[in-house]
Parts: C-alpha cells; structure tokens; sequence
C-alpha cells in the first residue's frame, strides 16, 4: 500500500530554533507539494516541485522557510528561525504527473508549535 | 486567478439525514473538480473528481455533478453515517497542464448518532 510518509508527526519547539520536516513521496512519483493548514487560512501551497527542480515556492516566506529534494525519495521543508505564527499543520503530497486530473496524495501531516 | 468558494460550515447532521455542501468556482476555462475528505488528524484523501462538464463523480456514497452553467460542484449524500464526519475540500486543477490544486478553505460536518 503506497502512502507519503512524512516525519516527525509532531514537534514542538522554541521560537528561534530551526525545524526541518521530512517526507517520502510515493515510489515513481515526479511532483511534491507542500501545505501549510492552519484554522484561519485554511489550506496554502507552499511549494512544489518536479522531478526535484522547484517550480513555485511564491507561497513561502523566503527569509526563514527553504525547501528541497535532496534525492527523487525524500524533500525537506526547513524553517529557521521558527516563530509563533509558524505553529500549523504542514502536508506533503506527491504526484504521479501522468493521470490528467493531477491527483494529489497526501501525508499525515506534522504539527508544529512554536512556542 | 482561480479560487473555490464553499459554503462556510460547521455543518452538524443526524445519522441518516440529506447531505449538501456547495462548492462553486472561478476559473479560465474548464478545470477538473476534485472533492476531497479529511478525518480526524489524517491528510486529505481524494472522494471523488470530474473532469468536464455534466460528469458525475461518485464514491462510497457522495455523488457531485460537474455544471459549467452554474460553475458549481455541490457534494451531496442521501444519508450520511457517524462515519462521515471530517472536513470536505472542494479543489480545482486548473486547465492547460498544471499540476497545482485550489483548494476551497473547507468545511467540517459533523454527523451525530
């Protein structure tokens, strides 16, 4: 059963630590998205990329969040230094760019709080 | 630019009652339509989707109609469970290739027994 892994699940931290999150796209995939979900603006794209190259990252804060695919099975999402207003739910998804819908499929998500 | 507006919830319901939640759009063209469900403390799955105009997408009960006329994609149930119980996404792809979704901001249902 193929899923999109993501760790840690949870994390709470210190403002002004640095927080990395991880996740395993699905096998054979080419496309990752990351959300970030919180109550009052519900679900934002973050950034995405294919085939490991960034395509948009428009959606993130440039001074603090970095993303990446190191290799085609895992991409990071880095935020240094952390804030308050970083505390969310962030997914990953992954894509397999063949169907002609674009299906997404999500990860169980990482909360964050900073405190 | 594109966007997704759908009904603002909570919505809570008895077992067994009519279920309707409204999603309509803005796009250039003709998009696909993708209902997609949220339990409790997991990721968004997809419920079912519609790629052009007067498909019906269908799934473990949920049915939505894809009408270019009212741009709209309302999901609908004929009687829900205490099972249905999650947030509802209502998201677009836009046309021309791109990979990203819009997604509508949600809309939780709770179904009560």
């Amino acid at each position: 059963d193929a899923r999109v892994t993501q760790t840690p699940r949870h994390k709470v931290t210190e403002m002004g630590q640095e927080v990395t999150m991880r996740c395993q796209p699905i096998l054979g995939h080419n496309t990752v998205f990351w959300y970030r979900q919180t109550m009052m603006q519900g679900l934002e794209l973050l950034a995405y990329f294919r085939n490991r190259a960034p395509l948009d990252d428009s959606g993130m804060p440039k001074d603090r969040f970095s993303a990446e695919m190191p290799d085609a099975t895992l991409a990071t999402l880095k935020i240094q230094p952390s804030e308050p207003r970083d505390s969310a739910v962030y997914f990953c998804a992954s894509g397999s760019g063949l169907s002609s819908y674009n299906e997404q499929f999500f990860g169980p998500g990482t909360r964050l709080t900073v405190l | 630019g594109d966007s997704v507006t759908q009904m603002e919830g909570p919505v809570t319901l008895s077992e067994e009652a009519f279920l309707t939640i409204n999603c309509t759009y803005t796009a250039t063209g003709y998009p696909s339509l993708f209902w997609y469900v949220q339990y409790p403390g997991e990721g968004l799955q997809l419920l079912l989707k519609a790629t052009k105009a007067d498909d019906k997408g269908s799934n473990k009960g949920f049915e939505a109609t894809y009408r270019k006329e009212t741009t709209s994609f309302h999901l609908e149930k004929g009687s829900v469970q205490v099972s249905d119980s999650a947030v509802y996404f209502c998201a677009l792809s836009p046309p021309g290739g791109s990979e990203k979704l819009v997604f509508g901001k949600g809309t939780k249902l709770t179904v009560n027994p």
